[in-house]
């Protein structure tokens, strides 16, 4: 079993929509989550963290992490066609070198 | 703002070449990463560094060897280029204590014919 399961897409929805992007994870010694924004042949862009459980507003953008399930959340509202990109969501623990990472959700928002 | 720079955006070599890949960071960072991204694979791990002259190897490091001379500088070896090493590498870099910052660069598509 992957440390972190992402479903892959592709996801395509209209200008204006609220978006939801996942992540699922096995290791429960996670407490550091984020949220990366990569565009098409380009690196990853960091876009949101949390640390542990909750909710983290940033504008359109809101992160959330419940620890109890293994399942960390991305919605964007009203979604724009610049929001068109991957997203990856990568975790750690508070100890140890590591990141774990999705292997992405590509998004297209159609204007 | 963070920024780390790699050398190349686009590389295209033989195969049997030895090849440089080159990455700066201008934060201090005590930690760097070196990543390759294949579709349908994510991001895996090759090689990272705690500190100069440090490293230790990630998931992937079979073919790989890296060269932390300085702090700002990490850079990927690829001793004896091969078809399977084409890909997107990915440098990173982290401030030790600072789990939740991951900083990338813009990535090098290494193309090995």
């Amino acid at each position: 079993q992957k440390e972190v399961e992402q479903d892959p897409g592709p996801l395509s929805v209209p200008e204006g929509a609220i978006v939801s992007l996942n992540c699922t994870y096995s290791n429960s010694a996670f407490q550091y989550f984020m949220w990366y924004r990569q565009y098409s042949r380009k690196g990853p862009e960091l876009l949101m963290y949390t640390y542990s459980s909750g909710n983290k507003e940033d504008g359109r953008f809101t992160a959330q992490v419940d620890k109890s399930s293994k399942y960390i959340s991305l919605f964007i509202r009203d979604s724009q066609p610049s929001d068109s990109a991957t997203y990856l969501c990568a975790m750690t623990s508070n100890t140890g070198n590591q990141f774990y990472f999705g292997t992405g959700t590509s998004l297209t928002v159609i204007p | 703002d963070v920024k780390v720079t790699q050398s190349s955006r686009y590389l295209v070599k033989r195969t049997g070449e030895k090849v440089f890949l080159e990455c700066v960071q201008d934060m201090d960072h005590e930690n760097m990463f070196w990543y390759r991204q294949d579709p349908g694979l994510g991001l895996r791990l090759i090689y990272f560094s705690y500190d100069v002259k440090m490293k230790e190897k990630g998931d992937i490091p079979e073919g790989y060897s890296v060269s932390r001379e300085k702090k700002e500088r990490f850079s990927l070896i690829l001793e004896s280029a091969s078809t399977n090493q084409t890909s997107m590498y990915l440098c990173a870099s982290s401030l030790e204590g600072i789990r939740e910052k991951l900083f990338f660069g813009s990535g090098t598509q290494l193309s090995v014919l």
